[in-house]
């Protein structure tokens, strides 16, 4: 049962443009969301959070929303720049628990 | 500052062998992590140490074990690995000071490879 769904594998983006990178969840017990970065034989890199109590969170050009009736969030970034080619991870954490929940992650392609 | 240190990069071992990973970090968090991944798939998580005890061990096989000797270090001990054990294992730590917003710092990983 995967609980952290991204449910696309990859993503093609030109340079400058937005990036939008999705992710659904389904226990409504999770209370703290994040997003991870990971460069090939890397560990992941931490981005940005954002807790169940708020909707939005933004950090330069990050920016991540969190819609709980939907049960969906999303991670922006604009402008995207060629460093961002990555694999994002989304994950989740239950609430007074330490145990992260990951996504299967996105592979995001900027072009020039 | 949030470094998250690991040795070796990379290691090679025959299934015989008996071999450490080291893990460091000097931020005084007092929650450090071991993951696990393979090529294509999230992390996945092994072992939780909080304040220096084994909080969690996700049913993890008894051929790895965990040590947490203080604060800023923990060891995976590996002996009679298997080839799918083969995999990226990654370190990450957290302050443990508020669950709410307590965000997890991960290492470079170690790329073990099990002949």
């Amino acid at each position: 049962d995967q609980q952290v769904k991204q449910n696309s594998p990859s993503l093609s983006v030109q340079e400058g443009r937005i990036s939008i990178l999705n992710c659904d969840y389904t226990n409504s017990m999770f209370d703290y969301f994040l997003w991870y970065k990971k460069y090939p034989a890397e560990g992941p890199t931490f981005l940005i959070s954002i807790s169940s109590i708020k909707d939005k969170n933004e950090d330069g050009r990050f920016t991540v929303f969190l819609n709980k009736s939907a049960k969906h969030l999303s991670l922006h970034i604009v402008p995207s720049q060629p460093g961002d080619s990555a694999v994002y991870f989304c994950a989740a954490r239950i609430q007074g628990a330490q145990k992260l929940v990951f996504g299967q992650g996105t592979r995001l392609t900027i072009n020039p | 500052d949030t470094e998250v240190t690991q040795t070796p990069k990379h290691l090679v071992m025959g299934m015989t062998n008996k071999k450490s990973l080291k893990c460091e970090q000097h931020m005084g968090h007092r929650a450090m992590y071991w993951y696990k991944q393979k090529a294509k798939k999230p992390p996945e998580l092994m072992f939780v140490y909080s304040y220096e005890k084994l909080s969690i061990n996700e049913s993890v096989p008894s051929r790895f074990s965990p040590e947490c000797p203080n604060s800023s270090l923990l060891n995976l001990h590996l002996h009679a690995l298997q080839p799918e054990d083969s995999a990226l294992y990654l370190c990450a730590s957290s302050q443990r000071t508020s669950l709410s917003t307590d965000t997890q710092y991960f290492g470079p990983g170690t790329r073990l490879t099990v002949l």
